[in-house]
């Protein structure tokens, strides 16, 4: 069964600075990929997606995140963080012929210093 | 366009009490699915739906039951409610092309 790790629970950075948020998948194929944001209280938003094509997508609030076949990764960036990104940030793989389920991480939470 | 709404958005049962949570889209999608999340776990898959008059069961079925008779809703009942079933119940419907939009979830809590 695929699997997908987010290897931080919890990341700090300060306003201003670059992020990267890591995501891994374990699956024989290429999946389709997705990154989701929660802010507190709110259901998931969908920040990018990945399916096929150029391995560098971009999304919503100025994020971007890379698919590198090679290290089974799909990892989230954004150069210049702004206090409202402050949520948890969630890597889904969709297994082809699965009726479109997602398999999520177990989340990475970012704060965000001024 | 209200896209996905949850009712209600929070609730307190005793264990053994039934409820049903209700699930509405306005955005013509044939897939629709139900979710929990707990802390440190991510969102787990309860049931699911590819359209009206269907329903199949995800990573974490067991002491919930879903209906879809109409293709805008999706509900989700727990029958003897459970301290385990403590938790954020988040819906979706999914776009053709893989996008899940989120409605804003119902926080239970099961005393």
């Amino acid at each position: 069964a695929q699997s997908v790790t987010q290897p931080d629970i919890h990341i700090t950075v300060s306003e201003g600075a670059s992020l990267e948020l890591r995501c891994n998948y374990s699956y024989g194929a290429t999946p389709y990929l997705f990154w989701y944001v929660q802010s507190p209280g709110q259901g998931l938003q969908l920040l990018l997606k990945y399916f096929s094509g150029d391995t560098l997508v971009q999304g919503i609030k100025g994020f971007e995140a890379e698919f590198k076949r090679s290290q089974s990764s799909f990892n989230l960036r954004k150069p210049s963080v702004h206090w409202s990104d402050a949520a948890e940030y969630f890597c889904a793989v969709e297994v082809s012929g699965s009726a479109r389920q997602l398999t999520f991480g177990s989340g990475t939470q970012l704060t965000v210093l001024p | 366009n209200a896209g996905v709404t949850q009712t209600p958005k929070f609730r307190v049962l005793k264990t053994g009490q039934s409820m049903t949570l209700l699930c509405a889209q306005d955005m013509n999608h044939e897939y629709m699915y139900w979710y929990r999340q707990d802390p440190g776990m991510g969102l787990r898959l309860i049931h699911y739906s590819v359209g009206e008059g269907t329903t199949a069961k995800g990573e974490v079925p067991d002491g919930y039951n879903v209906s879809r008779l109409k293709k805008q809703n999706f509900l989700l009942g727990l029958e003897s409610a459970a301290p385990s079933q403590t938790s954020v119940y988040f819906c979706a419907s999914v776009t053709s092309f893989g996008e899940q939009y989120f409605g804003p979830g119902t926080r239970l809590t099961v005393t």
